[in-house]
């Protein structure tokens, strides 16, 4: 069964820091792949998606992410933290069935961001 | 820009009530879905429907049921809320995959407690 798995429950980054948010996916095919963003008392914003070619993405807020078949990953980074950027990231899988389109979505990993 | 909808933001329900959460979106999107978000479980999709009048099993489809009588409403109803249904539940909707993966556009939530 198609999975996805955020290892990382919290992760506390100093402002200005860099900052890396792992995921890991099992699925059979390439897959298409996003990161989304979730801030308090909101819903799920986009931040990036892989569906194919370049395997180096880059999305708003400054985010970028690295899809890595040999590891089966999709690591998302970020240079330099913001304090905005404290927020509950989601790593998603797509996963395709005759035009529907169905997302698995990994358990989260919660940022904080310290002054 | 509305986007996705949802009705109401937050609900506190007695076990046995019953209530339906209303998703409404102006994007003319084919595809809506029903997902709820528990601590540690990432979204779960709960119900999802492919167009006006048709409708299908999520993850999670047990004690609820849903309608989509409008391309741009998606109801979803508990009949007899019990305390394992206390989430925040997310609407979400993408437009028709024409080859190419359309993302799901997330309302920003309704937050459900069962007492």
């Amino acid at each position: 069964a198609q999975s996805v798995t955020q290892p990382d429950i919290h992760i506390t980054v100093s402002e200005g820091a860099s900052l890396e948010l792992r995921c890991n996916y099992s699925y059979g095919a390439t897959p298409y792949l996003f990161w989304y963003v979730q801030s308090p008392g909101q819903g799920l914003q986009l931040l990036l998606k892989y569906f194919s070619g370049d395997t180096l993405v880059q999305g708003i807020k400054g985010f970028e992410a690295e899809f890595k078949r040999s590891q089966s990953s999709f690591n998302l980074r970020k240079p330099s933290v913001h304090w905005s950027d404290a927020a509950e990231y989601f790593c998603a899988v797509g996963l395709m069935n005759t035009g529907f389109q169905k997302l698995v979505f990994g358990t989260g990993t919660r940022l904080l961001v310290s002054p | 820009n509305a986007g996705v909808t949802q009705t109401p933001k937050f609900r506190v329900l007695k076990t046995g009530q019953s209530m339906t959460l209303l998703c409404a979106q102006d994007m003319n999107h084919e595809y809506m879905y029903w997902y709820r978000q528990d601590p540690g479980m990432g979204l779960r999709l709960i119900h999802y429907s492919v167009g006006e009048g048709t409708t299908a099993k999520g993850e999670v489809p047990d004690g609820y049921n849903v309608s989509r009588l409008k391309k741009q409403n998606f109801l979803l109803g508990l009949e007899s809320a019990a305390p394992s249904q206390t989430s925040v539940y997310f609407c979400a909707s993408s437009s028709l995959n024409t080859g190419i993966y359309q993302p799901q556009h997330f309302g920003d939530g309704t937050r459900l407690s069962i007492l």
